[in-house]
């Protein structure tokens, strides 16, 4: 069965410093991977994906995610975090025969 | 602006009556989900449909049906059937070009709750 996992309910980060949101999956085959984002009261808003190619995917407002095969993970990273970065972020992978597969989400807080 | 719209933004449903969220595209997307979400569930798909007059259940359709008449409107009905129908709603669409490695791309939702 398809599945994917954010171990992860909260991630705190100082403004400036790193981020990583982590998530790992369980697929057969190759994996669609996606990250999405939700503000309050609003939909999820695309982020990136990974279908084949670069294992570093870089999307929009300067995430990128890095897809490692081996330890079936697609952590969501950013270099410098902003105030404004804090939401909640879920992690999908394409399902059969149409859907999307979400994680529970992490809830992203960023502190000034 | 190209986008999915929902509405209403809120909707109170009282014991034993259907109530129909209306979910619109412009995008031209031949593919269309509704998802529900609750607190600490991540979202669950209820019905999609790939092509106009045609959709198909997803995880949990029980207690809800839909109609897809036209390629921009997907309607989602919630029946009395659905005895937990309290939750935020949310229609998706997703460009049939280029195939399943599309993201789907989300309205801002209908919270429903139970009067």
């Amino acid at each position: 069965a398809q599945s994917v996992a954010q171990p992860e309910d909260q991630v705190n980060v100082a403004e400036g410093n790193p981020l990583t949101v982590k998530c790992t999956y369980s697929v057969s085959g190759n994996p669609y991977l996606f990250w999405y984002v939700q503000y309050p009261n609003r939909g999820l808003q695309f982020l990136l994906k990974y279908i084949t190619g670069d294992n570093l995917v870089k999307g929009s407002y300067g995430f990128e995610a890095e897809f490692n095969k081996s330890q079936t993970s697609f952590h969501l990273k950013k270099p410098s975090a902003l105030v404004s970065d804090s939401a909640l972020y879920f992690c999908a992978v394409r399902g059969l025969p149409d859907k999307l597969i979400f994680g529970t989400g992490t809830r992203l807080q960023v502190f000034p | 602006d190209g986008g999915i719209t929902q509405s209403p933004k809120y909707l109170f449903r009282k014991e034993g009556q259907n109530v129909t969220l209306s979910c619109e595209q412009n995008l031209n997307h031949d593919a269309m989900y509704w998802y529900r979400q609750d607190p600490g569930q991540g979202l669950r798909l209820i019905y999609y449909s790939q092509i106009v007059n045609d959709f198909q259940k997803g995880d949990i359709a029980e207690g809800y049906s839909v109609s897809r008449e036209k390629k921009e409107s997907f309607p989602l009905t919630v029946t009395s059937a659905q005895k937990n129908p309290t939750a935020f709603y949310l229609c998706a669409s997703r460009s049939g070009t280029g195939g399943f490695n599309q993201p789907q791309h989300f309205g801002d939702g209908t919270r429903l709750s139970i009067l």
